[in-house]
Order: structure tokens, then C-alpha cells, then sequence
């Protein structure tokens, strides 16, 4: 079936570094990928998206290209702050018979130092 | 302004009490969703709707059951079945076409007392 891998373990890094959280995935056709922020005790909010191959989703900063030949959606961003502290979902939807349910990652969590 | 509103943010239940989770959306999305969170997980899909008055059961379903008479809304009830039902529920709401993605609400933290 439809699956997501995240790279294990929480991510700590300082103010102004850069990051990026590995996503790859497993799917029969062609999926929509995405990636989902959650601040602390909150839902998840859509951070950004990409529907086809070689395509960028874009936004706040964050960046993450649609790799059909390596099956991934890496998340980056230039220079992180500590609002960015979050944990990050990666997703990826794609039902062949039109049922929109998405295939997420584990999430990592992201804590950003001054 | 369209959203998904969950209510109450922080519910509290005794052993061996059934309670019910709200999920209001007004977006006119045809899907809506019920996930369980717990402390340093992934997400869990408990139960699923794609049309008013049909939903089928996600991977984690027993002890939990649901009722969707209106397009805007999907109730969830944590019944006495549940064995471990202290976790944060979040519901999400769509439409149709796989390129959109979810709209989430800010979820509900369940502690059982």
C-alpha cells in the first residue's frame, strides 16, 4: 500500500542554520505530496504542496521538490528561526478509486535554539 | 471566514463513561476525518466519511464509533470500550480530488480520570 517515510528521530539545530527533514515514499500511482506543520498543542496546517513530478511547493521559506526518480519530498529551509520550532508531517495522497485518504509520516519534531 | 471547529478543546471522563467529541465544518467539504495522536506519534485514522450517512473504519476503530446525518457534521463517541482513550483527537475535513490536501481543526485533548 501507500506509505511515507520520515528520517527517525527529532531534529536540533540553531537559530539561522539550515534544515532538511528527508522524506521518500512508497505509491502505485501518481501521488500529491505534502507537508503539514504542528505547533504545540494545535491541528496540523497545510505548510505546502506539490501534485506532479518536478514540481516546487513553496511557502514561509520552507521548500520541498516533488523527486519522481528518487521518491522523495525533502523539506528546506535557508535559515530557520525559533518559530519554526514544530513537528513536521510529510503526506502523500493517492487513491486510484477517488477516496482522498492521505498516507502520513511519523512527523519530526524540529526544535530550533537561539 | 470557512474553518473546522472542534469542541471542547479539553474534555475529562471517568472510567467507564462513554463522551462525544465535536467536528463542525462549514467549507462544504464532502470527506471528514477522525484522527487519534498520542505523546511522540504519527497520526491514526480512527474512522472516515466520504458522503452524509455512510463512513468506514480507519486502522484503529474499536472502541469508537461515529454517525454523520449532516454534511457539515461528524461526531465521534469514545465509548467504556475504549481501553485506552487519554489522547489528543484531531478532525479533518476535504474534498474529493487528492490534490488538496486536508483542513484540520485544533483538535481535542481527552484525559480519562
Amino acid at each position: 500500500g501507500d506509505s511515507v517515510t520520515q528520517m527517525e528521530g527529532p531534529v536540533t539545530l540553531s537559530e539561522e542554520a539550515f534544515l532538511t527533514i528527508n522524506c521518500t515514499y512508497t505509491a502505485t500511482g501518481y501521488p500529491s505530496l505534502f507537508w503539514y506543520v504542528q505547533y504545540p498543542g494545535e491541528g496540523l496546517q497545510l505548510l505546502l504542496k506539490a501534485t506532479k513530478a518536478d514540481d516546487k511547493g513553496s511557502n514561509k521559506g520552507f521548500e520541498a521538490t516533488y523527486r519522481k526518480e528518487t521518491t522523495s519530498f525533502h523539506l528546506e529551509k535557508g535559515s530557520v528561526q525559533v518559530s519554526d520550532s514544530a513537528v513536521y508531517f510529510c503526506a502523500l495522497s493517492d487513491r486510484g478509486d477517488g477516496n482522498n485518504r492521505l498516507a502520513f509520516g511519523k512527523g519530526n519534531q524540529v526544535v530550533v535554539i537561539p | 471566514d470557512g474553518g473546522i471547529t472542534q469542541s471542547p478543546k479539553y474534555l475529562f471522563r471517568k472510567e467507564g463513561q462513554n463522551v462525544t467529541l465535536s467536528c463542525e465544518q462549514n467549507l462544504n467539504h464532502d470527506a471528514m476525518y477522525w484522527y487519534r495522536q498520542d505523546p511522540g506519534q504519527g497520526l491514526r485514522l480512527i474512522y472516515y466519511s466520504q458522503i452524509v450517512n455512510d463512513f468506514q473504519k480507519g486502522d484503529i476503530a474499536e472502541g469508537y464509533s461515529v454517525s454523520r446525518e449532516k454534511k457539515e457534521s461528524f461526531p465521534l463517541t469514545v465509548t467504556s470500550a475504549q481501553k485506552n482513550p487519554t489522547a489528543f483527537y484531531l478532525c479533518a475535513s476535504s474534498r474529493a480530488s487528492k490534490v488538496y490536501g486536508y483542513t484540520f481543526g485544533s483538535g481535542t485533548r481527552l484525559t480519562v480520570v
